[in-house]
């Protein structure tokens, strides 16, 4: 156990709707992660946000956004949900912006 | 950019060593990682070695870093069946506001019995 958690574990939703998933990171980790993981895409970075501020932003869409809040869990929303955006969302936390950074299990999205 | 390639599998068989290899293009990496991936799973960190070693070893765990190449490797010695998943390496940027990590296509390593 990596000491992340995310939920939902699994969620099945129809195109054009939108989702929440939540994080909660290791306890005492200022830094969180977001990555989406496709069979045709790999691994790849979404947002980062360190201490409540967005850190770096990578591959995120429009239609995606994320927050960190005061108690330094994250939430990243997706909206106009397309067939594509089906994939498992892994979020990631680390004590400081330089350090190793454990994953959650992920939350596997399936858009049908 | 950066850039992460690994080989997409890898078979060993049981109570051999596996080597899995990863190279990478940001010289600026500070930090270079190996996780593991099993079946419906999140990522493990497995270990780390920072860029100004060579060597880290952890248990049956052997990291290799030529900084030179951007060659990096993961040895897992006594392969067991319970090694079977997908292995990532990444690296992770130094430069501030560029600490996310930046993932190979990954690695399956298939056990033969």
């Amino acid at each position: 156990d990596s000491g992340v958690t995310q939920t939902p574990k699994h969620l099945i939703t129809a195109t054009g709707q939108r989702v929440t998933l939540r994080c909660s990171p290791r306890s005492g980790d200022l830094s969180v992660y977001w990555y989406q993981q496709s069979l045709d895409q790999g691994l790849q970075f979404l947002i980062q946000y360190y201490n409540g501020e967005e850190r770096a932003k990578g591959n995120i869409l429009e239609r995606f956004s994320a927050q960190q809040f005061p108690d330094l869990h994250s939430e990243l929303n997706l909206s106009s949900l397309e067939l594509g955006d089906s994939a498992l969302y892994f979020c990631a936390s680390s004590v400081g912006w330089n350090t190793e950074a454990f994953f959650g299990q992920g939350t596997r999205l399936t858009v049908v | 950019g950066e850039d992460v390639e690994q080989s997409l599998f890898l078979s060993v068989r049981e109570g051999d060593s596996s080597v899995i290899n990863c190279t990478y293009t940001d010289s600026s990496s500070t930090y270079l990682y190996w996780y593991k991936q099993e079946p419906g799973a999140g990522l493990q960190l497995l270990t780390y070695i920072f860029s100004n070693m060579d060597m880290k070893q952890d248990q049956r765990l052997t990291v290799l870093l030529n900084k030179k190449d951007k060659h990096l490797s993961l040895r897992i010695a006594d392969t067991q069946t319970g090694d079977s998943a997908i292995y990532f390496c990444a690296e992770k940027g130094a430069n501030f506001g560029n600490e996310k990590l930046t993932f190979g296509t990954g690695t399956r390593l298939t056990i033969i019995p």
